[in-house]
């Protein structure tokens, strides 16, 4: 069965610094990989998404993520957080199963807040 | 195009009672998922619909069941509703199924 884990629960950022969410991921063949942002009270945003081809991949709102398969991880960065990118980030595979489609499963999440 | 929209946002019911949740998919879009997120347990998934089948279930007990229309639209319902139930329901569409997930902004649910 697929699993995702993401180490950190919370993380304290300042305005203008980088920024590095870690997700780790166990699943027996290629993965689709997810990022999702969700704000309080929201549903979840798509940030950006992998499935196969070039293993940098581009999102919205500046983010990107980088699918390294030896080490089973999909990292999402930020070169420059902004305030508005405070919210609850969510890494998620998919999984083809029996019968046609995929369920997602996610990752606990990380909370990020950022320091003005 | 409209996203995934979700009725009613907000609903309020008591243990044993049943409820009832609807999510309209992205037009065009012919798989429905719904998923359930509470502190606890994360975001779980519960099952997904498509062509008004039902193809995939996750870890929930029977008193969690859905439907699809002809016009891809689905309806959740609980019977019996615990305290545990009180929940974020989120729906997600996607074109067949096997791909991008977009989520509703979620149907939360408090039972007393």
């Amino acid at each position: 069965a697929q699993s995702v884990t993401q180490p950190d629960i919370h993380i304290t950022v300042s305005e203008g610094a980088s920024l590095e969410l870690r997700c780790n991921y166990s699943y027996g063949a290629t993965p689709y990989l997810f990022w999702y942002v969700q704000s309080p009270g929201q549903g979840l945003q798509l940030l950006l998404k992998y499935f196969s081809g070039d293993t940098l991949v581009q999102g919205i709102k500046g983010f990107e993520a980088e699918f390294k398969r030896s080490q089973s991880s999909f990292n999402l960065r930020k070169p420059s957080v902004h305030w508005s990118d405070a919210a609850e980030y969510f890494c998620a595979v998919g999984a083809m199963v029996t019968g046609g489609g995929n369920k997602l499963t996610f990752g606990t999440g990380t909370q990020l807040k950022v320091e003005l | 195009k409209a996203g995934v929209t979700q009725t009613p946002r907000y609903l309020i019911k008591t243990r044993g009672q049943q409820v009832t949740l609807s999510c309209s998919p992205i037009s065009g879009h012919r798989s429905v998922s719904w998923y359930q997120q509470t502190p606890g347990q994360g975001l779980q998934f519960l099952f997904e619909y498509f062509s008004e089948t039902q193809r995939n279930k996750g870890n929930f007990p029977g008193r969690f069941s859905g439907r699809q229309f002809s016009n891809s639209r689905s309806e959740m319902n609980v019977s019996t509703l615990e305290l545990g139930d009180s929940a974020l329901y989120l729906c997600a569409s996607s074109l067949e199924g096997g791909g991008t997930q977009y989520f509703g902004p979620g149907t939360r649910l408090t039972v007393l």
